[in-house]
């Protein structure tokens, strides 16, 4: 089984700050999720990736497959960006542990 | 279009009772996944169904744990003789394909369970 790791596990940043959060998997996979949670627990699907970089709005994703790595950017960080992020991999749905993020204004 | 729901929000069981859990997925989509999240935890895969087929059940800690979906659409969870250790928020997600295909998944809100 995969075992997926993700730092930091805790992040605080100031508003506008670039923000990157880290994932790597022991084992080689088709696709990564990267998914946000917010309090109250809803989560929802921000990217799933099987190579190179998506963009959406003001968040993006890399992913290296040969490194088994992924990394999610945040750029010019709001308040409201403040949730846990977490990345799972696609074949055994196994997730990290989340990275929670707090934007301070 | 309706999301993913979940149904009831809360449990609060006894050590001991039978408690179902149900997730009702969105319209139309073939596979159907339950996790549980223990507090301060990433989600943990229990059991994974494509249309009414239950393809993988690795993820389901003890026999205790049963799910179900014999339509292909709803589907419960059910845990027998609930333990404390059983306390989580167990959360249903579901995708439009299946298979090989990589899919976007869409997550419920959860049931968060509390045993007493």
């Amino acid at each position: 089984k995969n075992e997926v790791e993700q730092s930091p596990q805790n992040l605080t940043a100031q508003e506008g700050e670039f923000i990157t959060i880290n994932c790597s998997y022991s084992v080689g996979i088709s696709a990564l999720h990267w998914l946000q949670q917010h309090p109250g627990g809803g989560i929802v699907s921000l990217f799933m990736l099987s190579s190179g970089k998506k963009k959406h709005g003001r968040l993006i994703a890399t992913i290296n497959i040969q490194e088994k790595h992924s990394s999610l950017h945040i750029t010019a960080s709001h308040p409201r960006d403040s949730a846990v992020y977490i990345c799972a991999d696609h074949n055994d749905m196994r997730f990290g542990a989340g990275t929670r993020l707090t934007v301070k204004p | 279009g309706a999301g993913v729901s979940q149904s009831p929000r809360y449990k609060v069981a006894k050590r001991g009772q039978d408690v179902a859990l149900r997730c009702d997925p969105i319209s139309g989509h073939v596979s159907l996944f339950w996790y549980q999240q223990a507090l301060g935890q990433g989600p943990e895969f229990l059991t994974y169904f494509q249309n009414e087929a239950q393809l993988d059940k690795s993820g389901l800690p003890s026999d205790r744990f049963f799910a179900e979906r014999p339509e292909g659409s709803v589907s419960t969870l059910k845990i027998q003789r609930t333990q404390q250790e059983d306390s989580a928020v167990y959360l249903c997600a579901s995708s439009l394909g299946g298979g090989q295909g990589i899919y976007e998944q869409y997550f419920g809100p959860g049931t968060r369970l509390t045993v007493t």
